[in-house]
């Protein structure tokens, strides 16, 4: 059974737009939430991420949105430019690092940016 | 070099073949990690080494044989695989497992087929 879900398979927003991704998690031990891209032939990068203390992280262009008691976060990016066309990958652990559980991760949603 | 580097970026094989992979950190952290991502599946975690010493397997099949002889480099010696193993093998590291840093720096990954 997943423990993080990512629905959208796939996301198209224009040029300019805010992009919104999407991740829902059931753990309810899950404490810290990472946002990871991933560009083909790469290895996944990070991002961005939250810890279960806020409800909101921002970092340039990028916010991440968390509310625990629905276990949901969210991706913003505003605004959304070409180079942002990517895999992106949610991920959540009890602790940082993952500890000997590692994170798990979303199925990923793929945004791609029109112009 | 920087980052993390892993090697070969793709791998065929056969079910009888034997190979490795290799991975190696220039990032000075103290844990390093092999995860697996099938088509249309999340990434899944396989194996932590943390300090050079093997921490949770996760119930991987026997056919893959993690090796860590020292903090930089992490192996994962392939044998009699299925067609099913064909995947993207993803090794990463990070500073902390157990706390402080919850990134994960992955490298390229191995694309790998099973013949």
């Amino acid at each position: 059974d997943q423990q993080v879900k990512q629905n959208s398979p796939s996301l198209s927003v224009q040029e300019g737009r805010i992009s919104i991704l999407n991740c829902d998690y059931t753990n309810s031990m899950f404490d810290y939430f990472l946002w990871y891209k991933k560009y083909p032939a790469e290895g996944p990068t990070f991002l961005i991420s939250i810890s279960s203390i806020k409800d909101k992280n921002e970092d340039g262009r990028f916010t991440v949105f968390l509310n625990k008691s629905a276990k949901h976060l969210s991706l913003h990016i505003v605004p959304s430019q070409p180079g942002d066309s990517a895999v992106y990958f949610c991920a959540a652990s009890a602790i940082p690092g993952g500890g000997a559980d590692g994170l798990t991760f979303g199925k990923g949603t793929h945004l791609i940016i029109q112009p | 070099e920087t980052g993390v580097t892993q090697t070969p970026r793709h791998l065929v094989m056969g079910m009888t073949n034997k190979k490795s992979l290799k991975c190696e950190q220039h990032l000075g952290h103290n844990a390093m990690y092999w995860y697996k991502q099938s088509a249309k599946k999340p990434l899944e975690l396989m194996f932590v080494y943390s300090l050079e010493e093997r921490v949770e397997n996760n119930s991987v099949p026997s056919r893959f044989s993690p090796e860590c002889p020292n903090s930089s480099h992490l192996f994962l010696h392939l044998h009699t695989l299925q067609p099913e193993d064909s995947a993207l093998y993803l090794c990463a590291s990070s500073q902390d497992p157990t706390g402080g840093n919850e990134k994960l720096f992955f490298g390229s990954g191995t694309q790998l087929s099973v013949l």
